[in-house]
C-alpha cells in the first residue's frame, strides 16, 4: 500500500501561469486535506474534500485556488495566474472516513514546492 | 477557533537527554491529536496518535499524554539522539488537522 503520493515534487512557475498540484490518496481513503507552509512558517489548513465533495474551504484564498477530488483520479489543488507570495510547499493529507466521532489517522504526503519566479 | 500553541519553539540539547515537548489547545473539543516529525525540507511523518478517550500512546523512545480537559499534550523523548533531530509538530483534530508552530529539536553529539 504505497503512501500518500503528490506530484509533482518540485514546481516552476513564471508570474501569471497557472500551477497544478496532484495528490493521490492512501488506498481505501476517502478524505483528503491540503495544506500550506510558508518558509519558517506552520502548517495552514487549506481544504478538506471527498469525492467529489468540497467540504470545508474555509482556508482558501478566495480569488484564484481551486481543489477537487473527483470520483476517478487524484485530487487536484489548482493555482491561477501565480504570484511570489504563492511560493510555499503544499502538503497533502489524507485519512479513511470516519466512522461516527472517532478519529481516524492522516498520513502526508512528502509535498509539492512551489517556486514562483 | 482552535489555536494551538508550542513551547519551546526551540530547542538544543545534548545527546542522551530526556526531553518535554508540550502542546496546548484552546478547544477540547477534538477527536485526537497528532505528533508528526518534520525533517528540513522534507514531508510529515506520523509519531503517534492519541484518540480523544485515551491518556497516552508510546512507541519506542516516544511517549505522548494528553489531557483533554486542560488542553494540553507533551511529548517525552527518552534517551535524545542526534538522529532525533527535526520540527515537532502536533495537531489537534476534529474534522481538519490544526498544526502548532512546532518544536524545531537540535541534538548535538
Amino acid at each position: 500500500n504505497a503512501g500518500v503520493m503528490q506530484n509533482p515534487r518540485h514546481l516552476v512557475r513564471r508570474r501569471g501561469q497557472e500551477a497544478r498540484l496532484r495528490c493521490s490518496p492512501m488506498k481505501g481513503h476517502s478524505h483528503v486535506y491540503w495544506y500550506r507552509q510558508l518558509p519558517e512558517e506552520g502548517l495552514k489548513f487549506m481544504v478538506y474534500l471527498q469525492k467529489e465533495n468540497i467540504i470545508d474551504e474555509s482556508g482558501m484564498p478566495k480569488e484564484r485556488f481551486s481543489a477537487e477530488f473527483p470520483k476517478e483520479g487524484p485530487s487536484i489543488l489548482r493555482i491561477q495566474q501565480v504570484v511570489r507570495g504563492d511560493s510555499a510547499a503544499y502538503f497533502c493529507a489524507s485519512s479513511p472516513q470516519t466512522q461516527g466521532s472517532g478519529g481516524t489517522e492522516a498520513f502526508f504526503g512528502q509535498g509539492t514546492r512551489l517556486t514562483v519566479v | 477557533k482552535q489555536e494551538v500553541t508550542q513551547i519551546p519553539a526551540a530547542l538544543s540539547v545534548p545527546e542522551g537527554e530526556n526531553l518535554v515537548l508540550n502542546c496546548s489547545f484552546t478547544d477540547s473539543a477534538i477527536y485526537n491529536l497528532q505528533w508528526f516529525r518534520q525533517d528540513p525540507g522534507k514531508g510529515l511523518t506520523s509519531l503517534l496518535l492519541i484518540q480523544s478517550s485515551q491518556r497516552e500512546q508510546t512507541s519506542g523512545r516516544l511517549n505522548a499524554s494528553l489531557d483533554k480537559s486542560s488542553g494540553r499534550s507533551t511529548l517525552y523523548i527518552a534517551a535524545s539522539q542526534p538522529g532525533d533531530s527535526a520540527t515537532y509538530l502536533c495537531a489537534v483534530r476534529k474534522d481538519k488537522l490544526i498544526f502548532g508552530t512546532g518544536t524545531r529539536l537540535q541534538v548535538f553529539p
